[in-house]
């Protein structure tokens, strides 16, 4: 699997949209882009992936640059819910495809 | 997507005795992942269980600490043996979800070895 980077931390504000970054520069072709959360003290949740097209789904949208080096996923309307650690990943979308690599990850802090 | 039953939620226990975490699928699976998650760290993957073979250990990671077992499709075991303070962890598994929809985890096992 490719290798991600991903800021260390970002704060935003309650009510505005929260633009989580992630590089891979060496995505392969047929490696997809997955975004998940982890709240304190839970196990990760799926948020949305991705392979070359935009997605939005009822939870986030995912925007991938036409390289596909990099993309951002994007909370809307940031809540105090959703203060988690965001971690990108990417790898093929097979089911069968096996494990899955996870990087450190971004710590968002949605302040009030 | 599938749902996945961890437990124990968690447990303390003594150095130099082992702990078994079980994961039941509500699905069959063909593989499971187990990982482990030390405090203020990121998961990082301790194996790979599949049905009816041997799992598959990352680096770093033994079967001789870490036994696997996966008698079925929807149901494996992850015991932690000999424990220290340095087994103390967060403990999770892992599936992948139906139609692409990347992975499901069950809720951890928060460990804690005194």
């Amino acid at each position: 699997d490719a290798k991600t980077t991903q800021p260390t931390s970002m704060d935003c504000a309650e009510g505005r949209a929260a633009n989580l970054p992630c590089n891979h520069s060496t995505i392969s072709g047929n490696e997809y882009v997955y975004w998940y959360r982890q709240i304190h003290s839970q196990g990760p949740q799926y948020i949305i992936h991705g392979l070359k097209n935009n997605e939005t789904n009822e939870m986030a949208s995912l925007i991938i640059t036409e390289d596909r080096k990099s993309s951002t996923l994007i909370l809307p309307h940031a809540t105090l819910r959703d203060t988690a650690v965001y971690y990108c990943i990417v790898r093929v979308s097979n089911t069968n495809a096996g494990k899955s690599t996870f990087g450190d990850g971004t710590t968002l802090t949605v302040k009030p | 997507s599938a749902v996945i039953s961890q437990k124990p939620s968690r447990d303390i226990c003594q150095r130099g005795t082992s702990l078994t975490i079980q994961c039941q699928v509500d699905s069959q699976v063909t593989m499971m992942f187990w990982y482990r998650q030390q405090p203020g760290q990121s998961l990082t993957l301790i194996a790979t269980a599949n049905q009816g073979s041997e799992a598959t250990y990352e680096s770093g990671f033994v079967i001789d600490k870490f036994p696997i077992s996966r008698p079925n499709l929807t149901f494996s075991t992850l015991t932690v043996s000999n424990m220290s303070p340095e087994d103390s962890s967060i403990y999770l598994c892992s599936v992948h979800g139906t139609g692409g929809y990347g992975y499901t985890f069950g809720s951890g096992t928060r460990l804690t070895v005194v």
